[in-house]
């Protein structure tokens, strides 16, 4: 049962390049969710999706794009890298239940490094 | 948003218990608590969750007093592979359109383990 899967799990981009990262969870979640972690800090949520079909902002949406192309995957797209986009990226998944707090798996993360 | 406060660190040796606490002064009534363990280069791994009272699980205990605006951490007799970050979150689970709560993790606090 691999859980979340996130790919690739290192890249290294020039400034301006596009990328997408990949994340697949085998769990039936409803919910997914996109993370960065800067070194020394907190995970801050970039994008989530508490269901297929629909997208929200989280704390740090600028500068990234999301899709959720079905229940299992989401994505997460850096149109024109910038340096300050450094940092390691969670893919997350989730039960989604209105009045109970489900906890959310992880995957192992995506290293990214912009020069 | 409930916002959390947590130690920056803690020490402590093998065999020992460790008690972390977490406060959260502005606890709304739907919010549940919930931590987490990351160690490097993973990503976050969730331990316990629990809404009132004592919750007890393989790992961990959680305890939380009658007014809710705080919450302690129980790991029994650890060992050096619980050195890691540990995450207080509070709130409820986001339903579409419904926000964002509970998914916003603080710097943690990074628990170190002695022999």
């Amino acid at each position: 049962n691999a859980g979340v899967t996130q790919t690739p799990k290192f890249q290294v981009l020039k400034t301006g390049q596009s990328m997408t990262l990949q994340c697949a969870q085998d769990m039936n979640h409803n919910s997914m969710y996109w993370y960065r972690q800067d070194p020394g800090m907190g995970l801050r949520l970039i994008y989530y999706s508490a269901s297929e079909g629909t997208t929200d902002k989280g704390e740090v949406p600028n500068g990234y794009n999301v899709s959720r192309l079905n229940k299992r995957e989401f994505s997460l797209r850096l149109e024109s890298a910038a340096p300050s986009q450094t940092s390691v990226y969670f893919c997350a998944s989730s039960e989604a239940e209105s009045t109970v707090f489900r906890p959310q798996h992880f995957g192992d993360g995506t290293r990214l490094s912009i020069l | 948003l409930a916002k959390t406060t947590q130690p920056i660190s803690m020490d402590s040796y093998e065999g020992q218990e460790v008690n972390i606490t977490c406060s959260h002064n502005n606890i709304a009534t739907n919010d549940y608590i919930t931590w987490y363990q990351q160690f490097p280069s993973q990503g976050p791994r969730f331990i316990i969750q629990g809404y009132k009272t004592k919750v007890t699980n393989e790992v961990a205990s959680l305890f939380i007093p009658a007014d809710r605006k705080s919450s302690t951490l129980s790991l029994p007799r650890v060992s050096l592979s619980d050195t890691a970050v540990y995450y207080c979150l509070v709130g409820v689970l986001l339903y579409s359109g419904g926000g964002a709560d509970g998914l916003t993790f603080g710097k943690g606090t990074h628990l170190i383990i002695q022999p």
